[in-house]
């Protein structure tokens, strides 16, 4: 079946210009979760959606990041005002579920966008 | 003490050796562990859930060790291909619902 996907899979802009990513998780996985992978470093968590439940915010690390999730599929990552720290691999992953010992709770990641501030 | 710890490496082994890592986790009420694999520039690909003891699947056996908080994962007969980052990853029930990742392994397998 289709895995989950994200567009663009890269995206060049220039500093100060606003970027919205997008994420279509799998189909029928209720959670949906944002990370940022600079080069040579591990994930770093941003957002995370569950069902209808409002999203953990706690990762983002300012308020020029902000993201939806529309009709609990696809979702947008909005950086605003871009800046060159900016630049990483944003990963979007979805699991069908959040019970930790479940099975439920397994992660698949999409191929990420590869952003790009100058 | 960091949530989820690994060893980030990086472990550089002849073909066919057998390799292990550890992962040490800090949360006793962790309930579900996992292992990704990461290759260069591209996204972490699921290898092995462990939701018991530890399972095996080819050359691959994951161990979990309650007692200590830690999982392990076994390589046995590396190839040239299993050279990657591996992650693993650690979630709790009742917690943020956020899974926990380490930093990574990186293993370079060499002729």
């Amino acid at each position: 079946g289709a895995g989950v996907s994200q567009s663009p899979s890269n995206k060049v802009t220039e500093k100060g210009k606003d970027v919205e990513l997008r994420c279509d998780p799998i189909s029928g996985h209720t959670a949906l979760y944002w990370y940022r992978q600079s080069l040579g470093q591990g994930l770093e968590f941003l957002i995370y959606f569950q069902g209808n439940s409002a999203p953990d915010k706690s990762g983002l690390p300012s308020d020029r990041f902000s993201a939806e999730r529309t009709g609990g599929s696809v979702s947008t990552l909005t950086i605003q005002r871009t800046q060159q720290e900016d630049s990483a691999v944003y990963l979007c992953a979805s699991s069908f579920g959040i019970g930790a010992g479940t099975g439920t709770d397994t992660q698949y990641f999409g191929p990420g966008t590869r952003l790009t501030v100058l | 003490r960091k949530e989820v710890e690994q060893d980030p490496g990086p472990f550089n082994v002849p073909e066919g050796a057998t390799v292990a890592f550890n992962c040490t986790y800090s949360n006793s009420a962790s309930q579900s562990f996992f292992w990704y694999r990461q290759d260069c520039r591209k996204e972490p690909k699921l290898l092995m859930s462990v939701y018991s003891s530890g399972n095996e699947d080819g050359r691959f056996t994951a161990q979990l060790n309650r007692a200590s908080q830690y999982i392990s994962l076994l390589i046995r007969d590396s190839k040239l291909s299993d050279s990657a980052t591996y992650l693993c990853v650690v979630n709790h029930p009742g917690g943020s619902y956020i899974p926990t990742f380490g930093r990574g392994t990186s293993l370079i397998v060499h002729p």
